[in-house]
């Protein structure tokens, strides 16, 4: 099955930098890639997603890019702000059964 | 648009006693509707996958006599937690596909601890 691995566990920024985070996956047939960010106690929300006929898909300070041949995917955000710190979770999913299966979270805080 | 809730947010219970989440989709059809559960600072790990008026598929190594799914409806699906133990104290978050082929949009989660 599946499996989708996550790095890093943590990650701290100056308010301002960019962060990137990256995740790989196993099954050649996932063809779609969430991203999340959780906040503690909260729900998860969608903050970008790509499908795999894309390589790279932006939204203001939120990228994600896609390598299919790799197997991996990655979240940039630019200009981070202390309001972004959180977990973030990648997925992987295949069209047929949507399921989602998550990486194992990544704890961003945003220094102010 | 897309909001999933959860009832309850959180409860207590005793050990050998049932308890019953439900989750709703609350502006569009959930077509498909999955079961998560969450340990502190842990990633979320699907436990079912629920159709509307069809059995539960369950992930490897989740009791399916344990963890009672139902999906009566395109916008409710109840997770029944039966004679609930300590280990059973988890956050458990249910999501809904609908809108988009692929998308889910989470519920806010239920604490459940039990005593």
């Amino acid at each position: 099955g599946e499996n989708v691995e996550q790095h890093p566990s943590t990650l701290s920024v100056q308010e301002g930098d960019s962060a990137v985070i990256k995740c790989t996956y196993s099954d050649s047939a996932s063809n779609y890639f969430p991203w999340y960010k959780q906040e503690l106690g909260k729900r998860p929300q969608l903050i970008i997603d790509i499908r795999s006929n894309v390589g790279e898909k932006k939204d203001q300070r939120i990228a994600v890019t896609l390598n299919k041949t790799a197997k991996h995917f990655s979240l940039h955000i630019t200009e981070t702000q202390p309001e972004d710190s959180a977990v973030y979770f990648c997925a992987a999913s295949t069209s047929g059964t949507y399921k989602y299966i998550f990486g194992t979270g990544t704890r961003l805080k945003v220094l102010a | 648009g897309a909001v999933v809730s959860q009832h309850p947010s959180r409860v207590i219970c005793k050990s050998g006693t049932s308890v019953k989440i439900e989750c709703r989709s609350l502006d569009f059809q959930a077509t498909t509707m999955f079961w998560y559960r969450q340990f502190p600072k842990k990633s979320l790990m699907l436990m079912a996958t629920s159709n509307e008026g069809s059995k539960a598929t369950y992930e490897q190594g989740v009791e399916k006599d344990k963890f009672l799914i139902n999906h009566a409806s395109l916008t409710l699906s109840t997770l029944t937690v039966t004679s609930a133990h300590p280990e059973d104290s988890s956050f458990y978050i249910c999501s809904g596909r609908g809108l988009g082929p692929e998308t889910q949009y989470f519920g806010p989660g239920t604490r459940l601890l039990v005593l």
